[in-house]
C-alpha cells in the first residue's frame, strides 16, 4: 500500500517560515491535500490540489508538489498556527485514500 | 451552510456493533462522496472507506473489509457507518467527511467518540 512520510515534529519561531514535508513514491504524480488539526478540534482543509487554498485560509499557507517531497509552507508563523498537520492523497493504483502520520508544529 | 452533523458518543462491549450517523445539509447530497475517518486517542488520522450517495458504490481498505459497512439514505440525506465485532483498538473519534474534486475532504463532521470497553 502507498505510504506518506512526514517528520514527527517541526519547531519554528514566530514570524519565521515553517516547511512541512510529505514524501512518497513518485508523489509528484499525485495530488496532495493538507489538513490542520488543533487540539480538541476536527481537522480543517488548508491546502487542496497541491497548492490551492479554500476560502478563509490565510495566504500564509501555501503548498507545492513539484517533486519529492511535497511541501506545506507556513509563512510569518503565528502562535495560532501551532497544530498537527496531515498530508493526504488518493492512490489511484489501489483506489484508496492515504494520510501521512502527521507533523506537530510547535511555535517557540 | 454546508455541514455534517453526527450522532452522539457510544460505549460498546468488545464483540458488539456500532452504527454512527452523519446528517448532511446545505448541499446536493448525491453529488459528493462521503468518507469516514477515525482517530484513536493521541494518534493520527485513518481513512476507513468511501461511499457514493448517488449509486451506493463503496470502497474500503483491506484492514476493514468485512467489518465496516457504509450506507446512505438519500431521502434523509444521512450517511451511516456500521462497524462490527468491535475490539478495544476500535476506540476512536469517528468523523464523516465530504469528498470533493481530486479527493480532498473539505467538510468534516464534529466527530463521534466510540469507546470499546468491557
Amino acid at each position: 500500500s502507498y505510504v506518506l512520510t512526514q517528520p514527527p515534529s517541526v519547531s519554528v519561531a514566530p514570524g519565521q517560515t515553517a516547511r512541512i514535508t510529505c514524501g512518497g513514491d513518485n508523489i509528484g504524480s499525485k495530488t496532495v491535500h493538507w489538513y490542520q488539526q488543533k487540539p480538541g478540534q476536527a481537522p480543517v482543509l488548508v491546502v487542496y490540489d497541491d497548492s490551492d487554498r479554500p476560502s478563509g485560509i490565510p495566504e500564509r499557507f501555501s503548498g507545492s508538489n513539484t517533486g519529492n517531497p511535497a511541501i506545506l509552507t507556513i509563512s510569518r508563523v503565528e502562535a495560532g498556527d501551532e497544530a498537527d498537520y496531515y498530508c493526504q492523497v488518493w492512490d489511484s493504483s489501489s483506489d484508496l485514500y492515504v494520510f501521512g502520520a502527521g507533523t506537530k508544529v510547535t511555535v517557540l | 451552510q454546508v455541514q455534517l452533523v453526527q450522532s452522539g458518543g457510544e460505549v460498546k462491549r468488545p464483540g458488539a456493533s456500532v452504527k454512527v450517523s452523519c446528517k448532511a445539509s446545505g448541499y446536493s447530497f448525491s453529488s459528493y462522496g462521503i468518507s469516514w475517518v477515525r482517530q484513536a486517542p493521541g494518534q493520527g488520522l485513518e481513512w476507513m472507506g468511501w461511499i457514493s450517495p448517488y449509486n451506493g458504490n463503496t470502497k474500503y481498505p483491506q484492514k476493514l473489509q468485512g467489518r465496516a459497512t457504509m450506507t446512505t439514505d438519500t431521502s434523509t440525506t444521512t450517511a451511516y457507518m456500521e462497524l462490527r465485532t468491535l475490539r478495544s483498538d476500535d476506540t476512536a473519534l469517528y468523523y464523516c467527511v465530504r469528498v470533493v474534486g481530486q479527493g480532498s475532504f473539505d467538510i468534516w463532521g464534529q466527530g463521534t467518540m466510540v469507546t470499546v470497553s468491557s
